[in-house]
């Protein structure tokens, strides 16, 4: 069965700081992709990232970046000098290989405020 | 402009009646996902369609229901057995599977706007 765990529910750091969102997943699959989307209050999920199984290198995109590691299935998120904007529900979702019959299963999210 | 639209923005309903909530995609995609939201408790899949004319149920399909006999619309209905319905709704597509296949779009969701549905 799959899983996706994001332990932190709610997390405040003051403007300029970095921080870490947690992702842990669970997957039997050998081919499955792994995501972050971001919820601004307006309610729309917003894609930031999508992780194949097979490519282990971290991702740095202007202040976020993601590492992704295999051997303790994660696939933290990191935001760099953290801005009020950034202030969301962000959820990492799981699915597998992409055939017709894949789910994309989502964590319970982390609610990210940035404190100006 | 593509995109998903689901409306209405906000919808209530009453004890005993179904309502029926809207998503239509013009983005050709084959594959459409209804997903509930509740406070602490993340995306829960209802029902998703891979194809037309064709759907199964997600973890938490009791109380719920769709049809797919278009590609573009994806229309849920929460009927009076869906005891608890207050949640905020949301749709999403993702791309196909076929010969023009464009992978960074099968590979990620679009979503729309979402649904806020309360009980009166």
């Amino acid at each position: 069965a799959q899983k996706v765990t994001q332990a932190q529910t709610e997390i405040s750091v003051v403007e300029k700081e970095d921080v870490t969102l947690d992702c842990v997943y669970e997957t039997r699959d050998t081919t499955y992709y792994l995501f972050w989307y971001k919820q601004p209050p307006s309610g729309e999920l917003v894609f930031l990232i999508r992780r194949n199984s097979f490519d282990e290198q971290n991702e740095i995109s202007g202040r976020y970046s993601w590492n992704f590691q295999k051997s303790t299935s994660s696939f933290n998120f990191t935001i760099t000098a953290s801005q009020v904007v950034d202030s969301a529900v962000y959820f990492c979702a799981l699915s597998g290989p992409m055939n017709r019959d894949d789910k994309i299963i989502f964590g319970k999210g982390t609610r990210l405020h940035i404190l100006p | 402009d593509g995109g998903i639209t689901q409306s209405p923005k906000y919808l209530f309903r009453k004890e005993g009646q179904n309502v029926t909530l809207s998503c239509e995609q013009n983005l050709n995609h084959d594959a459409m996902y209804w997903y509930r939201q509740d406070p602490g408790q993340g995306l829960r899949l209802i029902y998703y369609s891979q194809i037309v004319n064709d759907f199964q149920k997600g973890d938490i399909a009791e109380g719920y229901s769709v049809s797919r006999e278009k590609k573009e619309s994806f229309p849920l209905t929460v009927t009076s057995a869906q005891k608890n319905p207050t949640a905020f709704y949301l749709c999403a597509s993702r791309g196909g599977w076929g010969h023009e296949i464009d992978r960074s779009t099968n590979e990620k969701l679009f979503f729309g706007s979402g649904t806020q549905l309360s009980v009166l």
